[in-house]
């Protein structure tokens, strides 16, 4: 068990719709990550914040937004949703945001877009 | 993009050390050499990392060539557990994480 918390585990939807994941970072981290992993593409960065600051952005889509609250929670709001959407999301936290911190990751939360 | 290649696959006997290749020739002089792996439907677990110098834990060694163009990932008794895809990336000071395709390791009892 990483301390970090999502959820929901899985999520079923359908093309167009919004959906909304969490994130609960480990007790004391300052830094949330959030990737998509989907079998043709692996497992890609999209955001982080730091301290309810973003700090670096990957390869997220204009429909991805995402945003830490002042309890350091975080959540990855995903919009008009599509077939190819559907991966596996994992949040990840670190203590601060440097790169030689070590991220620990959540069990993650399969999304399914039908 | 720092960028990082991979073996696809590799295969170990249980309890024999476990050599794990990554190549990274556009690394940067402030890029960390990060691995990690992932079990069979979980996330990606820490193993180690380094900058320059070769590095142990608990866990695994990292031998960082001189160039730092390579490193390798060792495992010193392979064990069932460690059945899983290890990943090389490479972390900027931008804080990309570039997870490549990993190498997915079989071990054999």
């Amino acid at each position: 068990d990483s301390g970090v918390t999502q959820t929901p585990k899985h999520l079923i939807t359908a093309t167009g719709q919004r959906v909304t994941l969490r994130c609960s970072p480990r007790s004391g981290d300052l830094s949330v990550y959030w990737y998509q992993q989907s079998l043709d593409q692996g497992l890609q960065f999209l955001i982080q914040y730091y301290n309810g600051e973003e700090r670096a952005k990957g390869n997220i889509l204009e429909r991805f937004s995402a945003q830490q609250f002042p309890d350091l929670h975080s959540e990855l709001n995903l919009s008009s949703l599509e077939l190819g959407d559907s991966a596996l999301y994992f949040c990840a936290s670190s203590l601060r945001g440097s790169s030689y911190n070590e991220q620990f990751f959540g069990p993650g939360t399969r999304l399914t877009v039908l | 993009d720092a960028k990082t290649t991979q073996p696809n696959s590799m295969e170990s006997n249980e309890e024999e050390p476990v050599h794990l290749p990554c190549n990274h020739s556009t690394i940067s002089g402030t890029d960390y050499i990060h691995w990690y792996r992932q079990l069979p439907s979980q996330g990606p677990e820490y193993v180690i990392h380094g900058l320059t110098s070769n590095v142990n834990n608990r866990m695994a060694s990292l031998a960082i060539a001189e160039d730092r163009k390579s490193s390798t990932l060792i495992l010193h008794r392979a064990t069932l557990r460690d059945a899983a895809v290890y990943y090389c990336i490479l972390r900027d000071v931008g804080n990309q994480f570039y997870f490549g395709t990993g190498t997915s390791l079989t071990v054999i009892p």
